[in-house]
């Protein structure tokens, strides 16, 4: 079975340019989540999708950051303008629609983001 | 805020022993509790998770949950330097939306 796919695996850019990534989730599930991870910290949560909608999107800094999943499968997650301070690994993960044991998350390579 | 802690660490442990690492989360709503491991570059994969109270194994591993005092902890039996990695306790609540809150994590260094 194939895992999360995401891409670019790594963008370098310079501040107040735009950037846009890509993920894949594991077929058949139905859950996607992107997270934002600053070096030495833990993953968090920026948005989470159920097939098409948002669920949670409550730490998306929106005047900056969107995120879509058009027809319930891929998703984009954009930075307009991007800052210093968005250097960071995106990761996207997927998982079974929630409610149980089949929750478990799985998260893609993910997507190193530097800022200049 | 729903905040999950762990010690950064480095836990240095030599080869062979155990190395015990604990997390405690301040959501008593809170119903999964997951490990991750995290190898320098690359993304968190999933060592074991654990819903009810006690102890479960799988392999070397075991976590313990304590839902009372709020923590949860990992063993890992007969540590080998390819444990070395840094772990992350995550937990969710199914309620909201299964979203996973992740704690700090604590580094691992097995010595040989």
């Amino acid at each position: 079975e194939a895992g999360v796919a995401q891409s670019p695996r790594y963008k370098i850019i310079e501040k107040r340019q735009s950037v846009a990534f890509w993920c894949n989730p594991i077929s058949g599930h139905a859950t996607l989540y992107w997270y934002q991870q600053i070096l030495g910290q833990g993953p968090k949560l920026l948005i989470q999708f159920q097939n098409n909608g948002v669920v949670d999107d409550s730490q998306l800094p929106k005047d900056r950051f969107s995120a879509e999943r058009l027809k319930g499968v891929d998703s984009t997650l954009k930075i307009q303008p991007a800052k210093l301070e968005d250097s960071a690994v995106y990761l996207c993960a997927s998982s079974l629609p929630p409610g149980g044991s089949t929750d478990t998350q799985y998260f893609g390579p993910g997507t190193r983001l530097t800022v200049l | 805020q729903k905040e999950v802690e762990q010690n950064s660490g480095p836990l240095s442990v030599p080869e062979g022993a155990i190395a015990s690492l604990n997390c405690t989360y301040s959501d008593r709503g809170s119903q999964s509790f997951f490990w991750y491991r995290q190898y320098s570059g690359k993304s968190p994969e999933l060592i074991m998770f654990i819903y009810s109270n006690g102890d479960k194994e799988d392999g070397r591993f075991t976590a313990q949950l304590n839902k009372a005092s709020q923590y949860v902890s990992l063993l890992i039996r007969d540590s080998q330097p390819s444990d070395s990695a840094t772990y992350l306790c995550a937990v969710s609540d199914w309620a909201a939306g299964n979203k996973l809150t992740f704690g700090g994590g604590t580094r691992v260094l097995v010595k040989p």
